[in-house]
């Protein structure tokens, strides 16, 4: 069975660009979350999914964070306008009941 | 709101020592517990769970206690290995849609 898979896996910018991280989750999945991992610190809930619908996006760090799941499979999260506060792993997790399944990670780095 | 609390963000130890790693929680209700391992390069990946039913869990050698009395949930290994190198987060879910905490994670370096 294939895992959680996301793209890409590394990035890096200067300030002021935007970026955009993909996430396929495990097929069957119906929850979808999105972690933000700065260095040397647990995952911290950014979002999750339920099917195609935001469950809950207030621990988005502001307006210029969004996430989309519109066919309640792959998802999107997109940063605009990115700050060096920024930095971090991103990572996408997927379940069906307690057990997550977590991707890889994109580690972004905003110069 | 939950939490979970790990004190010691580094271990060194020699293969073969004795692992303890100490995570606290403050919980509203009656929670599962999860260590999850992180591996260089990887995501967390689930190591084992507790829950109140059977205050134990074990897997490829750990073995988790769960104490409400102390609201400790501990990890501990007989013997470590070097591929046990990793760092190690306790979790705990809440909520319909099995929302993680993560503590700080703890870092465990194995030397041969």
């Amino acid at each position: 069975e294939a895992g959680v898979t996301q793209s890409p896996r590394y990035a890096v910018l200067q300030e002021g660009q935007a970026v955009s991280f993909w996430c396929d989750p495990i097929s069957g999945h119906d929850t979808l979350y999105w972690y933000q991992q700065p260095r040397d610190q647990g995952p911290q809930l950014l979002v999750y999914f339920r099917d195609e619908a935001v469950i809950d996006n207030s621990q988005l760090p502001s307006d210029r964070f969004s996430a989309v799941r519109p066919k309640g499979t792959n998802s999107t999260l997109k940063i605009q306008s990115a700050k060096q506060g920024d930095t971090a792993t991103y990572l996408c997790a997927s379940s069906e009941g307690a057990e997550q399944f977590f991707g890889p990670g994109t580690r972004l780095t905003v110069l | 709101g939950d939490s979970v609390i790990q004190m010691q963000g580094q271990v060194t130890l020699s293969e073969n020592d004795f692992l303890f790693i100490n995570c606290t929680y403050s919980t509203t209700g009656y929670p599962t517990l999860f260590w999850y391992v992180q591996y260089s390069g990887e995501g967390p990946q689930l190591l084992l769970q507790v829950t109140t039913a059977n205050n134990k869990g074990s897997s490829r050698g750990f073995e988790a206690t769960y104490d409400k009395g102390t609201t400790s949930f501990h990890l501990q290994k007989t013997s470590v290995q070097e591929i046990d190198s990793a760092v190690y987060y306790c979790a705990n879910p809440s909520g319909s849609f099995n929302k993680l905490t993560f503590g700080a994670g703890t870092r465990l370096a194995v030397c041969p």
